[in-house]
């Protein structure tokens, strides 16, 4: 199983401030056929349902603002949310879907400081 | 409007066999791969298994852990999506999640269902 780690497990960034999570894969989540990272991203909120905000490990979800974008290639990847919210608080996630079983990293809380 | 809703969940004992249900709407189901995704209370998010759409074959596949004890099915003429889960365990405690796949990424999920095992 492609297993998937992420960093920090916790932040705490001031509002307006930079917050950045980092996802590392155990092998490459990058086909050659179609030149694409098979990396999404997505954003829990207390008593909800996870919520898609990246796919293929850069291109947002319909509705997702601009301040969230992703990046990276092979296994290594980065959410980074440009100004914060109040309203992004919340615990995000990485998953691959390289090859199943499907697997996501273990969470990164985000709170404001 | 893309909608999932879940029903079935609740207190089942240990060894006990309990089936969830996620009735869909506002898109084409039949095209559609669909996937169980479970938490347990206050951890991360674990995929359980999948079905293709009839025209990808319609096979399924599972995680490990539920291999054997669990089966995914669907019934396109009612835009149905099951879990059927058999010989469930403690550690089958969770909120189980069904969602809509594309290339593999959720894009679409349904509320949540909590399963409880216990005696």
């Amino acid at each position: 199983d492609i297993v998937m780690t992420q960093s920090p497990d916790s932040l705490a960034v001031s509002l307006g401030e930079r917050a950045t999570i980092n996802c590392k894969s155990s092998q490459s989540l990058l086909y050659t056929s179609n030149n694409k990272n098979n990396l999404a991203w997505y954003q829990q909120q207390p008593g909800q349902p996870p919520k898609p905000l990246i796919y293929w490990a850069s291109t947002r979800a319909s509705g997702v603002p601009d301040r969230f974008s992703g990046s990276g290639s092979g296994t290594d990847f980065t959410l980074t949310i440009s100004t914060l919210q109040a309203e992004d608080v919340a615990v995000y996630y990485c998953q691959q879907y390289y090859a199943t079983p499907w697997t996501f990293g273990q969470g990164t809380k985000v709170e404001i400081k | 409007e893309v909608q999932l809703v879940q029903s079935g969940g609740g207190l089942v004992e240990p060894g006990g066999s309990l089936r969830l249900s996620c009735a869909a709407s506002g898109f084409t189901f039949s095209d559609a791969w669909m996937t169980w995704v479970r938490q347990a209370p206050g951890k991360g998010l674990e995929w359980v298994g999948h079905i293709k759409s009839q025209r990808h074959g319609g096979t399924t596949d599972y995680a490990a852990p539920v291999k054997d004890r669990f089966t995914v099915s669907r019934d396109d003429s009612k835009n149905m999506f099951y879990l059927q889960m058999n010989s469930l365990k403690a550690e089958d405690r969770a909120v189980y999640y069904c969602a809509t796949e594309f290339h593999g990424a959720l894009n679409f999920w349904g509320q949540g269902t909590l399963v409880t095992v216990s005696s």
